[in-house]
């Protein structure tokens, strides 16, 4: 399996939206509904942020959003603020395994 | 409050094996449908999936892994432990457990701290 594919850098100013798309295959995005999206500050472990494409575990701010379309899921950030500065990966399961995307960093302006 | 955290060598030979443990607490792995999986992070570099054990002793690993990956469970410790066969300067790492819950199939909702292991002769 190879890794979903995300953009390397996204960047908004503050109070902007931001979308990050993650691209995969139908074997794996495309044909699952067990697409999440993690943010990672530097030096720090992944923190869950959006799971089964479109929803947000307790104590995440509404401000992210999940979708997807075909084999192409994203995450919206909207009201961007400078505490969202991170990096952003999204998983899926692919039929027996899970998979990561190549992770991309967003930058707050 | 679920916790993990990841324990064992922070530095290995080239060649040499690697065994990491994950000691966890707040929940069971004897629940049905649990899982944890271990994730490892090149520095400066994407998040890549391993391994996964189930409740069930159920095992997955990552296709392009899979010869030097074993991973087992001891329930009555809480722990799940990792091992790496012959290891290479490209396996350094900060190799992280995840907790998945019942029936999630890829939802890691809690890690631990990650420990960094270094490959150098």
């Amino acid at each position: 399996q190879s890794a979903l594919t995300q953009p390397p850098s996204a960047s908004g100013s503050p109070g902007q939206s931001v979308t990050i798309s993650c691209t995969g295959t139908s074997r794996d995005v495309g044909g699952s509904d067990f697409v999440s999206w993690y943010q990672q500050h530097p030096g720090k472990a992944p923190r869950l942020i959006i799971y089964e494409v479109t929803k947000r575990p307790s104590g995440v701010p509404d401000r992210f959003s999940g979708s997807k379309s075909g084999n192409t899921a994203s995450l919206t950030v909207s009201g961007l603020q400078p505490q969202d500065e991170a990096d952003y990966y999204c998983s899926s399961f692919a039929g027996i395994n899970r998979v990561f995307g190549g992770g991309t960093k967003l930058t707050v302006l | 409050q679920i916790t993990l955290k990841e324990s064992g060598a922070t530095l290995v030979k080239p060649t040499q094996t690697l065994t990491l443990t994950c000691t966890f607490s707040g929940f069971s792995l004897s629940t049905s449908g649990v899982s944890v999986s271990w994730i490892r992070q090149p520095p400066g570099k994407a998040l890549e999936w391993l391994a996964l054990i189930y409740w069930d002793d159920d095992k997955r690993y990552s296709p392009s892994l899979k010869t030097r990956l074993t991973i087992t469970k001891d329930t009555s410790k809480n722990q799940v432990v990792l091992t790496m066969t012959n290891m290479d300067p490209v396996d350094t790492a900060t190799y992280y457990c995840a907790h998945e819950p019942a029936h999630s199939s890829g939802l890691f909702d809690s890690w631990g701290q990650g420990t960094l292991v270094i490959v150098s002769s």
